[in-house]
């Protein structure tokens, strides 16, 4: 199986300009989760879809926000953009069943860079 | 106090040595307990989660999960240089949301 894939892989914007990153699930995995990995806040939750809806949601300003596709394909999108969101960004794939079981896998991340 | 707390380190055993991972949490409500290992510059993969009290083993690693005492822990046997990383762990709740710590590195000398 094709593992999760993200794109683009590097991005550099502005401040003020806005972002869309996209990313592909395995095949079969219908939950999508987002994060946000920095030095110095680590990895945090940004938010999860599952069936094309919003289930999860972590503590990031309105600025940051996401959809899901039909094929379960995901994209978030960055408005506004501030220095402070140059960070790694990280999907991860699962089967979003509600199982003790359910594992996520992350695709290889859109570093970002907020000039 | 942080949900999910692990030592920075760097924690240095040497080539062919146990290496012992630490984390503990808060939340009692905590179901499945994950750890991934992250290469510099590289994205989280996955090592193997427990959700029952107890040891679990898969090949070098063991989990180690303890409820009571809210306490998670990863044993890498005949620790290898290419085991040089960092070491996440991460729960799970009723919420599918991983909550991650800051991570553990782990340097194998030769």
């Amino acid at each position: 199986k094709a593992g999760v894939t993200q794109t683009p892989r590097y991005l550099i914007k502005t401040r003020g300009q806005q972002v869309t990153l996209s990313c592909s699930p395995i095949s079969g995995h219908r939950s999508v989760s987002w994060y946000q990995q920095t030095p110095g806040q680590g990895l945090q939750f940004l938010f999860e879809y599952f069936s094309e809806t919003q289930r999860n949601k972590g503590n990031f300003p309105g600025r940051f926000s996401g959809r899901q596709f039909s094929n379960s394909r995901s994209e978030m999108n960055v408005s506004t953009l501030e220095l402070g969101d140059s960070a790694l960004y990280l999907c991860a794939s699962s089967s979003g069943l509600a199982s003790r079981t359910d594992t996520q896998y992350f695709g290889p991340g859109t570093r970002l860079t907020v000039l | 106090q942080k949900e999910v707390e692990q030592n920075s380190g760097p924690l240095s055993v040497p080539e062919g040595a146990i290496a012992s991972l630490n984390c503990t949490y808060s939340d009692r409500g905590s179901q499945s307990f994950f750890w991934y290992r992250q290469y510099s510059g590289k994205s989280p993969e996955l090592i193997m989660f427990i959700y029952s009290n107890g040891d679990k083993e898969d090949g070098r690693f063991t989990a180690q999960l303890n409820k009571a005492s809210q306490y998670v822990s990863l044993l890498i046997r005949d620790s290898q240089p290419s085991d040089s990383a960092t070491y996440l762990c991460a729960v799970t709740g009723t919420a599918s949301k991983l909550t991650f710590g800051t991570g553990t590195r782990l340097q194998v000398t030769l």
